[in-house]
């Protein structure tokens, strides 16, 4: 029962670089999120997906672009890193909102470093 | 902007003890969910609370929901190493996404 699977789980760029963050999920949940996790503090959510070719900007969405496709994959994009951007990284998936008893489901997290 | 407040920050305690955490807010919310994190891992669901005052018991873990529906706290009873985590509260924000609180860190040391 793989649930929310992201790649890779650790990863180390230079200032200016770009890369893709990917979220997959297997469970035809229609709503999928990306948040980060700065040290000592809790999520912020950069962009999410309430359905295939739907997305929306969260509470920190500069410097990132999401596309979603398919609805079970939701994969993150990095575009010229900067050292703000080191941090670790969720991808989340629900069947319903909040409101409709949703339980939001995490994958293992995506631990980046911008040097 | 509604903001959640978790309290303490930070908590070291003996396996055995008792503890409860707090999870304040100024706004009023529909429901509020708590999460475990461990080290290393994705937040886990603990618990959803929807009504004021309600009370749900998952083993030795207490959640409360005040009467306003302003306010949570989780209470651990009889503490053990295999609790220490990240304790999040969360809230239905706008767009239909998960809005968390900072977190209070937990450490239970044998």
């Amino acid at each position: 029962n793989a649930g929310v699977t992201q790649t890779p789980k650790f990863r180390i760029l230079k200032i200016g670089q770009s890369m893709t963050l990917q979220c997959t999920q297997d469970m035809n949940h229609n709503y999928m999120y990306w948040y980060r996790q700065d040290p000592g503090m809790g999520l912020k959510l950069i962009y999410y997906s309430v359905g295939a070719g739907i997305t929306d900007k969260g509470e920190v969405p500069n410097g990132y672009n999401v596309s979603r496709s398919t609805t079970e994959d939701f994969p993150l994009r990095l575009e010229l890193a900067a050292p703000s951007q080191t941090s670790v990284y969720f991808c989340a998936s629900s069947y319903s909102t909040f409101g409709g008893r949703g339980k939001a489901f995490f994958g293992q997290g995506t631990r980046l470093t911008v040097v | 902007t509604q903001l959640l407040e978790q309290s303490p920050q930070f908590l070291s305690i003996q396996e055995g003890e008792n503890l409860t955490v707090y999870c304040n807010s100024s706004s009023v919310f529909s429901s509020l969910q708590w999460y475990r994190q461990e080290p290393g891992e994705g937040p886990v669901l603990l618990v959803t609370v929807v009504t004021g005052g309600e009370v749900k018991k998952l083993k030795r873990l207490t959640f409360q929901f005040g009467d306003a529906r302003k306010d949570s706290s989780l209470h651990i009873t009889a503490a053990q190493p295999g609790d220490t985590g990240l304790y999040l509260c969360a809230f239905p924000g706008r767009g239909q996404n998960f809005v968390f609180g900072p977190g209070t860190r937990l450490s239970v040391l044998p």
